[in-house]
């Protein structure tokens, strides 16, 4: 069974320009959430979507946005890239929007994309 | 792949040894927590859990601990292998205003390098 699939696994951009990174969850899985993660950083959390509505929202400036299909794919946009911008962003897959009482939501994870702004 | 590991703490240990690994977490309110594996050019990977009513959990060759007193999570690994050389982070359930969501706040991470 294929896992979290993300495209492209590299980009390079230069400041102000803007980029679209997609991502496709485990088949039956309804919600993706975005993570970025800065080299030698623990992941940040920037959404999350759920039935194609936005769950959750990140301490991320408006710059960035993301959208979730009825596939349940989605993408995460970035605006005005700035060289800070320059990170992995991981997806990660859930059944569900929310942990389950008695039991976890487990989260899987893509192997993500490489931006790097110059 | 790129290195993970840059600037983080780092445990080195001998094939064959335990490893313990800490982390100190944020918010109180958290009652569920994650320790992920992340090997370089990989996103992280689950390794096991554990929810707030609970103070250890087990699994295969790895043991949680949780204390909720000084908010501190612990993650042990016994005989350790040159394969769970990677970078270790612990993760908590955030309880935003509305109920559980799936936002997870991360740790640092800490380096494990298995020497053989």
């Amino acid at each position: 069974d294929a896992g979290v699939t993300q495209s492209p696994t590299h980009l390079i951009k230069t400041r102000g320009q803007h980029v679209t990174l997609r991502c496709s969850p485990i088949s039956g899985h309804k919600s993706v959430s975005w993570y970025q993660q800065v080299l030698g950083q623990g992941p940040q959390f920037i959404f999350q979507y759920y039935e194609k509505e936005e769950r959750g929202r990140g301490n991320f400036p408006d710059r960035f946005s993301a959208r979730q299909f009825p596939n349940y794919s989605s993408e995460l946009n970035v605006n005005a890239l700035l060289l800070g911008d320059s990170a992995l962003y991981l997806c990660a897959s859930s059944l569900t929007d929310r942990v389950q009482r008695g039991g976890p939501n487990e989260q899987f994870f893509g192997p993500g994309t490489r931006l790097t702004v110059l | 792949g790129e290195n993970v590991g840059l600037h983080l703490p780092t445990l080195s240990v001998q094939e064959g040894d335990n490893s313990i690994i800490n982390c100190a977490y944020s918010n109180s309110a958290s009652d569920y927590f994650i320790w992920y594996k992340q090997e370089s050019g990989k996103g992280p990977q689950f390794i096991i859990d554990i929810r707030s009513n609970m103070d250890k959990r087990q699994g295969q060759r790895v043991t949680v601990l949780l204390n909720k007193t000084v908010k501190h999570l612990s993650l042990q690994i016994a005989a350790t292998q040159p394969g769970d050389s990677a970078v270790y982070f612990c993760a908590e359930n955030f309880m935003n205003y509305g109920g559980a969501t799936n936002k997870l706040i991360f740790g640092t991470g800490t380096l494990l390098a298995v020497q053989p």
